[in-house]
């Protein structure tokens, strides 16, 4: 069964140091999603991505995040320089479009483990 | 914002018993997606409702949507130690963005 794949899946850095966490979404899906997850904390939305461009992004997600498809297959978010409360579990996802107003159904890969020391 | 509440929080029950897990909101949603998860991993989807009271059945779990699309309600029949696991509701708003509730930490005792 076809699956989202991330790496790496924990991720150590310094403070106001760069970090990439790049995903692979399942192969003909067209939406493409990065959520985090503080430690005790629900799931929460940063942003999704559609036809080479961000359709939506949350408070969250401020101009130390960007996404990117470099390619067919890698969809990857780059935090330019990570804070402390930067430190969560990264979830990318993806989903196929909701065909006549059905549902975004969205399928998640396992995380990156993201510690900013 | 839209908010979703998930209730309750953490539930212990023994081999054998039903449980309901409810979610529930202000908002209207396109859809409610169900997910399980377990410590250090991703979400995995269970199931998605769609309609306005629709029902769905996986194995011993039921799922319903209400009528006016703000609430949900997973339903486990004869609960077993392998159901033990943190359940997540995430309702679909504008723009296909997933609002996720705080979690049903279930624990079924042999």
């Amino acid at each position: 069964e076809p699956e989202v794949t991330q790496t790496p899946s924990h991720q150590v850095t310094q403070m106001g140091q760069e970090v990439i966490l790049r995903c692979v979404p399942i192969s003909n899906h067209l939406y493409f999603y990065w959520y985090r997850q503080i430690l005790g904390q629900k799931v929460e939305f940063l942003v999704s991505f559609y036809n080479n461009e961000i359709s939506e992004k949350s408070e969250i997600f401020d101009d130390q995040f960007s996404v990117e498809r470099p390619d067919g297959s890698n969809f990857t978010l780059k935090i330019r320089s990570t804070k402390l409360e930067d430190s969560a579990m990264y979830f990318c996802a993806s989903s196929n479009i909701g065909l006549a107003g059905g549902p975004y159904t969205q399928y998640f890969g396992p995380g990156t483990r993201l510690t900013v020391l | 914002t839209q908010l979703l509440e998930q209730s309750p929080q953490f539930l212990s029950i023994q081999e054998g018993e039903n449980l309901t897990v409810y979610c529930n909101s202000s908002s209207v949603f396109s859809s409610l997606q169900w997910y399980r998860q377990e410590p250090g991993e991703g979400p995995v989807l269970l199931v998605t409702v769609v309609t306005g009271g629709e029902v769905k059945k996986l194995k011993r779990l039921t799922f319903q949507f209400g009528d006016a699309r703000k609430d949900s309600s997973l339903h486990i029949t004869a609960a077993q130690p392998g159901d033990t696991g943190l359940y997540l509701c995430a309702g679909e708003g504008s723009g296909s963005r997933l609002t996720f509730g705080e979690g049903t930490q279930l624990t079924v005792n042999p």
